[in-house]
């Protein structure tokens, strides 16, 4: 089965500064989808940026950028130019190479920007 | 373009009742899952339709029960509520084979008392 992990809780980030979440995930499959969601007080969750496992090129939208190490398993997003919309709980998925498979959510990290 | 409208957005029942939320997926899209968000965790997948049959399940017991109706709105029925059951519950509409193709609504909190 796979897992997702994220072993920061909470972080907090000055305005206008850069922050990196960190992801890790376990998984035997070859080919894979790798997400990053956004879920602010509303409680939707917005699908940030998603990242294909048989792309090599790092995905990048905006300010969002994630660093896709797959041999490490590792998929960490980088939010640059923080703003204080960007305070919300994010959380990183994994889904299977298939429609049918389920997302896999991490436990989520708690990203406040401070004004 | 519809997003994903979910209702009621709050809710709270009595152990041992039963609740049925109900959940209308985007226009365009024709699969339905639906996911249970316990305080400070991440979501976790109950269940998916895909033209009115369930065609995936998560590790949740029986009593969590599903339907999809023609014109792919979905409900999530949980008999027998235990305290545990108190959680967000996110619905959210795909088209088949689409990865990630997801969007979701803003949920219902159930509370079981």
């Amino acid at each position: 089965a796979q897992t997702v992990t994220q072993s920061q809780p909470e972080m907090s980030v000055q305005e206008a500064e850069t922050v990196t979440l960190s992801c890790t995930y376990d998984t035997s499959e070859s080919n894979y989808y790798l997400f990053w969601y956004k879920q602010p007080p509303s409680r939707q969750m917005i699908l940030v940026i998603r990242q294909e496992a048989y792309k090599q090129q790092n995905a990048t939208e905006n300010r969002f950028s994630v660093n896709f190490q797959k041999a490490a398993k590792s998929f960490s997003l980088k939010i640059s130019d923080s703003q204080l919309g960007d305070t919300a709980m994010y959380f990183c998925a994994f889904q299977g190479d298939s429609g049918n498979t389920p997302l896999v959510f991490g436990k989520g990290t708690r990203l406040s920007v401070i004004a | 373009e519809t997003g994903v409208t979910q209702s009621p957005t709050h809710l709270i029942k009595t152990r041992g009742q039963q609740v049925t939320l109900r959940c209308s997926s985007q226009s365009g899209h024709n699969t339905v899952s639906w996911y249970q968000q316990a305080l400070g965790q991440g979501p976790q997948f109950i269940f998916q339709y895909y033209r009115e049959e369930e065609n995936g399940r998560g590790n949740f017991p029986p009593r969590f029960s599903g339907l999809q109706f023609p014109n792919y709105s979905s409900e999530l029925n949980v008999n027998a509520l235990e305290l545990d059951d108190s959680a967000l519950y996110l619905c959210a509409s795909s088209w088949t084979a689409h990865p990630g193709g997801y969007t979701f609504g803003s949920g219902t909190r159930l509370t079981v008392v």
